[in-house]
């Protein structure tokens, strides 16, 4: 079982809709969390970061985390165009584990005009 | 503009002819990592260093060495390719701090044939 678990989708919604991408995880200890947004020929950027359980909003993008239920979510609100690309999850327990990141396998998401 | 390169972007090469892949940072980071991208599998850690002249196994070393004479370069020397290290690679770096987020380079595409 790996410790990250990511529907590698693809996933195609219309231009306006709200998409949701998740992760699941299996070690209690990852503290860290963390969504990367890798386009096309491109290196994986960081989109979101957060710390232990709860939410973060930045504009249109809204990063959960449920540590009781071993689950992160990714929300996009008005999705766009530009918006299509692979997500990425990714953990770390931190400072325990030298910090080493967790990536799950990456969710492909095609915005449609 | 602070950034991660990698070069090449592209190489294509025959089994057993030894190459490398340079790495260069300048955000002045202690840590840094190559990664490789395979279809299905996301990104695996090949070796990482915590810092000048000190480096380790990641999840996918064999076949691959390293070298950190200097804090801002880190590059991956492939001795003797073969196929199986067909794939994408990705340099990556971070501060000090365990929790600090990647940074990545662009990526290169390595064809072995």
């Amino acid at each position: 079982q790996k410790e990250v678990e990511q529907d590698p989708g693809p996933l195609s919604v219309p231009e306006g809709a709200i998409v949701s991408l998740n992760c699941t995880y299996s070690n209690s200890a990852f503290q860290y969390f963390m969504w990367y947004r890798q386009y096309s020929r491109k290196g994986p950027e960081l989109l979101m970061y957060t710390y232990s359980s709860g939410n973060k909003e930045d504009g249109r993008f809204t990063a959960q985390v449920d540590k009781s239920s071993k689950y992160i979510s990714l929300f996009i609100r008005d999705s766009q165009p530009s918006d299509s690309a692979t997500y990425l999850c990714a953990m770390s327990a931190g400072s325990s584990n030298t910090g080493k990141l967790i990536f799950g396998q990456g969710t492909t998401l095609q915005v449609k005009p | 503009e602070a950034q991660v390169t990698q070069n090449p972007r592209y190489l294509i090469t025959v089994t057993g002819k030894k190459l490398t892949v340079t790495c260069s940072q300048n955000m002045n980071h202690e840590y840094m990592s190559w990664y490789r991208q395979d279809p299905g599998l996301g990104l695996r850690q090949i070796y990482y260093s915590m810092n000048v002249e000190v480096t380790d196994k990641g999840d996918v070393p064999e076949g691959y060495k390293v070298s950190r004479k200097e804090k801002r370069n880190f590059p991956l020397i492939l001795e003797s390719p073969s196929p199986n290290q067909t794939s994408l690679y990705f340099c990556a770096s971070r501060g000090g701090r365990d929790n600090s987020p990647l940074h990545f380079g662009n990526g290169t595409r390595l064809t072995v044939t």
